[in-house]
């Protein structure tokens, strides 16, 4: 089994609509990194939250962690088609190599 | 910014042949890793670098593949021979710090490599 996972593997919204992906994992972690990776594209970082964080914020992409529940969240607000993208959660577990989820497709039409 | 560069974008190669996948990773950086991803699938750790050094290895990274940086400037993953099932895009990336420091890995945009 995974030892992280998106709850979703696609979602779709509208222009100026927002989105939220989910990841569940299954490990002990030190921090828990958002990537995107549009088509053709190696994944690019958007948010580091930290094992000791509750909510971390970069324009408008928001990160949640709840370690009690082995949770994260990310979500994006007033998205654009360019957007459009798969996103991963990775996990950082205090030395080891950082391991990936299995993704969520977000498509987002005009 | 900062990018880590891969050349060629796409190699394609017989099997049984040996394939040397390129990275230039970002100056300063110290740590360097290897992904391999197949079409539509999540990101898997291969390898991670440091100090002239395999630092950790996962399942995926078989006796076929090596790694070494040469000359203190590209970062390379070789497979000697290939089969099949090496076809995959191949993700380097590096960073400044550790992953217990949380240093976010910047990742170049992939070698696609088609063993047939």
């Amino acid at each position: 089994s995974q030892l992280a996972e998106e709850n979703s593997w696609a979602l779709s919204v509208h222009e100026g609509e927002s989105v939220t992906v989910n990841c569940s994992y299954k490990t002990s972690i030190t921090a828990l990194q958002w990537y995107r990776q549009k088509s053709g594209k190696g994944p690019a970082q958007l948010i580091l939250i930290r094992s000791n964080e509750r909510e971390k914020r970069n324009g408008r992409l928001r990160a949640t962690l709840d370690t009690s529940s082995q949770s994260s969240s990310l979500s994006i607000t007033a998205t654009r088609c360019e957007d459009t993208a798969v996103y991963f959660c990775a996990l950082y577990q205090g030395g080891r190599a950082l391991i990936f989820g299995t993704g969520t497709t977000v498509s987002v039409s005009p | 910014g900062p990018k880590v560069l891969q050349i060629p974008s796409h190699q394609i190669i017989d099997m049984g042949q040996m394939v040397t996948l390129n990275c230039d990773p970002v100056s300063n950086h110290l740590y360097f890793y290897w992904y391999k991803q197949i079409l539509g699938q999540q990101m898997e750790f291969l390898v991670n670098f440091y100090n002239g050094k395999v630092m950790e290895k996962s399942k995926l990274f078989k006796d076929q593949f090596s790694v070494e940086r040469p000359d203190g400037s590209y970062f390379t993953l070789k497979i000697q021979p290939t089969a099949l099932e090496d076809s995959a895009v191949y993700f380097c990336a590096s960073s400044l710090g550790q992953p217990f420091n949380n240093q976010a890995p910047l990742f170049g945009e992939g070698t696609r490599l088609s063993v047939l």
